[in-house]
């Protein structure tokens, strides 16, 4: 069974960093595109990165875009998000979630992990 | 960036209940339309994927439906596992977006 798993998230000063990580398993890791998606407390869901299979293309909402960097690491099975210069805005739970595309496509989303906590407050 | 726009926001609806969630894309996104359930305290689910695709484990009383622009999930006949919120999603881009949500909740 496909399993992703969140880690990293907690409490950090606006201004600050922190890098999420996740943890895949069960499946060819690099073969599938991956996401991270974002729901503040209370709100709905909100798409905040993708990177390709290889890595070799990496997208952003407007929200993050030059605040956070996704990468991905296929020896390890590891996807990762370096989220910088955190704003209060930015506090939501982050899911980590798995492509149906692969081959530098790009499809929804069918298997999400169970998410980690980011809360941004001095 | 395609903006997604989803109605009703609030459902209120009894066992048994036919129920439709309307989704309307700013611009044209074929069939690249997804449907999520997501539960209070939980990860999004997977319901229909390419605006009509049933994904496998998923009840028959779910169907979408819609292309271009509009885009219509139904429940058919609702059962108490499907009190939670909806949402759709387009990924005709790179940049994937998501509707507000709807919530299915009892009467």
């Amino acid at each position: 069974e496909v399993q992703l798993v969140e880690s990293g998230g907690g409490l950090v000063q606006p201004g600050g960093s922190l890098r999420l990580s996740c943890a895949a398993s069960a499946f060819t890791f690099s073969n599938y595109a991956m996401s991270w998606v974002r729901q503040a407390p209370g709100k709905g869901l909100e798409w905040v990165s993708g990177i390709s299979d290889s890595g070799s293309g990496t997208y952003y909402a407007d929200s993050v875009k030059g605040r956070f960097s996704i990468s991905r690491d296929n020896s390890k099975n590891t996807l990762s998000l370096q989220m910088n210069n955190l704003r209060a805005e930015d506090t939501a739970v982050y899911y980590c979630a798995k492509d149906y595309g692969s081959g530098g496509y790009f499809y929804h989303l069918d298997y999400w992990g169970q998410g980690t906590l980011v809360t941004v407050s001095s | 960036d395609v903006q997604m726009t989803q109605s009703p926001s609030t459902v209120s609806a009894s066992v048994g209940d036919r129920v439709t969630i309307t989704c309307r894309a700013s611009q044209n996104i074929n069939s690249w339309l997804a449907w999520y359930q997501q539960k209070p305290g939980k990860a999004p689910k997977l319901l229909i994927y390419k605006a009509s695709t049933l994904e496998s484990g998923v009840p028959s009383r779910f169907s979408g439906s819609g292309s271009g622009t509009g885009f219509t999930l139904t429940i058919s006949s609702l059962q108490p596992d499907d009190f939670a919120t909806y949402y759709c999603q387009q990924y005709s881009s790179y940049s994937k977006t998501f509707g507000q949500g709807t919530k299915v909740e009892i009467k």
